[in-house]
């Protein structure tokens, strides 16, 4: 199994720009999170998903949206992008809810935009 | 103030020594977490726990519920446990996950 997946590794974005962040996993978890890491700061959850077709907002959900069509892939899409969102951003994927059980983390991306 | 907190910010050690990472929280919790984040981003899940104990190599992890206090372990410290350590914890209001800010640890030969 390759776990979870992200691409891309790196992106930097202009101001206003566009983009989707991948996620994949291919442990058929039903529950998917997007979370970003900023420095000096903890993980704070952007947006996650329950199962296909289920998305719901986490503490910061501006600027992103998200849609869960499979249950493998939980992409995250940033529609204008801004300085305020350059971070290292992670998806992750447990079986049950978070508080209950283990979460498997991507790789990460590490968005800069200018 | 953080609802989670994390002591030491930064650790040094040397190779062997006994290492202790300290956790508080301030909201009732179902659930705590540790996680390591390696130098080159990636994070991995190393125990969740709800009460008392758990061991896995030389990781130790302890939880004291009355206290909202837990504490990360390593026994015989090695270069290769350097990485930044998270605790997290499920919190009861908002059944999300509540991160600190880590704790950095270098381990020198």
């Amino acid at each position: 199994n390759a776990g979870v997946t992200q691409t891309p590794k790196f992106r930097i974005l202009k101001i206003g720009q566009s983009m989707t962040l991948q996620c994949t996993q291919d442990m058929n978890h039903n529950y998917m999170y997007w979370y970003r890491q900023d420095p000096g700061m903890g993980l704070k959850l952007i947006y996650y998903s329950v199962g296909a077709g289920i998305t719901d907002k986490g503490e910061v959900p501006n600027g992103y949206n998200v849609s869960r069509s499979t249950t493998e892939d939980f992409p995250l899409r940033l529609e204008l992008a801004a300085p305020s969102q350059t971070s290292v951003y992670f998806c992750a994927s447990s079986s049950q809810f978070e508080r209950t059980d283990t979460q498997y983390f991507g790789p990460g991306t590490r968005l800069t935009v200018l | 103030k953080n609802e989670v907190e994390q002591s030491p910010q930064n650790l040094t050690a040397q190779e062997g020594e006994f290492i202790t990472i300290n956790c508080s929280y301030s909201v009732g919790i179902s659930a705590l977490h540790w996680l390591q984040q390696h130098p080159g981003g990636g994070i991995v899940s190393l125990f969740m726990l709800s009460s008392g104990k758990k061991k896995h190599g030389r990781l130790i992890a302890t939880i004291n519920i009355q206290e909202k206090h837990s504490s990360l372990h390593i026994t015989a410290s090695h270069p290769r446990d350097s990485a930044v350590y998270i605790c997290a914890v499920s919190s009861y209001n908002t059944d999300k996950l509540i991160f600190g800010t880590g704790t950095r640890l270098q381990v020198f030969p």
